[in-house]
């Protein structure tokens, strides 16, 4: 089965620091890699997706790499606030028939400390 | 705006009590699913529906069955609720870029 791996549970980190957090997957490599935003009690919002002939990509403090080699995906938070904390979720697509299904890691708590 | 509505933020039920968890979106996805969060275990996946009538198994189905008559609203019904069918259940409609649009949730409690 295509696993997908957040190896932190928690991260917690300064205020105006750059926070990393990374994704790992087993198996082939998906098309592309999903990145969002989960606040306590609520449902996910969508924050970055990186297709696999992307090395990189910024949305404003926001950058997001996939490393095919590594078979990794790196998330980073630059200049970060209070108000990023949340807990950060990254999502690969299922293969074949199961294509439109997304298998989600089991996130990783970010806590900026101001 | 993406809207995806839950029927409710917070339900209690009783064990055995049948238990119907609504959701609509408004964008004409094609593509529905319903996850449940428990702390520890991440989304997983219940059930997903491709298109009208059409339904598929996800991870966990047990216990589960789902309906969807239009194509704005997908329900997840619990035959016979189970104490440990208490979670969070989330219901998320895919957009044509392949990103998944997710309602508030229902925090389920069965006693």
């Amino acid at each position: 089965s295509q696993k997908i791996e957040q190896n932190s549970e928690a991260l917690n980190i300064q205020e105006g620091k750059t926070a990393t957090l990374t994704c790992n997957y087993t198996n082939y490599s998906p098309a592309y890699l999903q990145w969002y935003r989960q606040d306590p009690g609520r449902g996910p919002v969508f924050l970055l997706l990186i297709r696999e002939n992307e090395k990189e990509k910024r949305k404003e403090r926001l950058k997001v790499t996939f490393d095919t080699t590594l078979k990794q995906s790196l998330f980073h938070i630059t200049a970060s606030q209070p108000a990023d904390s949340a807990t950060y979720l990254c999502a690969r697509p299922g293969s074949g028939a199961g294509s439109y299904q997304l298998t989600f890691g089991k996130g990783t708590k970010l806590s900026v400390i101001p | 705006d993406v809207k995806v509505t839950q029927s409710s933020r917070y339900l209690v039920k009783r064990t055995g009590e049948k238990v119907f968890l609504e959701c609509v979106q408004d964008m004409d996805h094609e593509n529905m699913f319903w996850y449940r969060q428990d702390p520890g275990l991440g989304l997983r996946l219940i059930y997903f529906s491709y298109d009208v009538k059409m339904k598929e198994k996800g991870d966990i189905p047990e216990g589960y069955s789902v309906s969807r008559e239009k194509k704005e609203r997908f329900s997840l019904i619990l035959e016979s609720a189970s104490t440990n069918q208490t979670s969070m259940y989330l219901c998320a409609s895919r957009t044509d870029t392949d990103t998944q649009y997710f309602g508030p949730g229902t925090r389920l409690t069965v006693l």
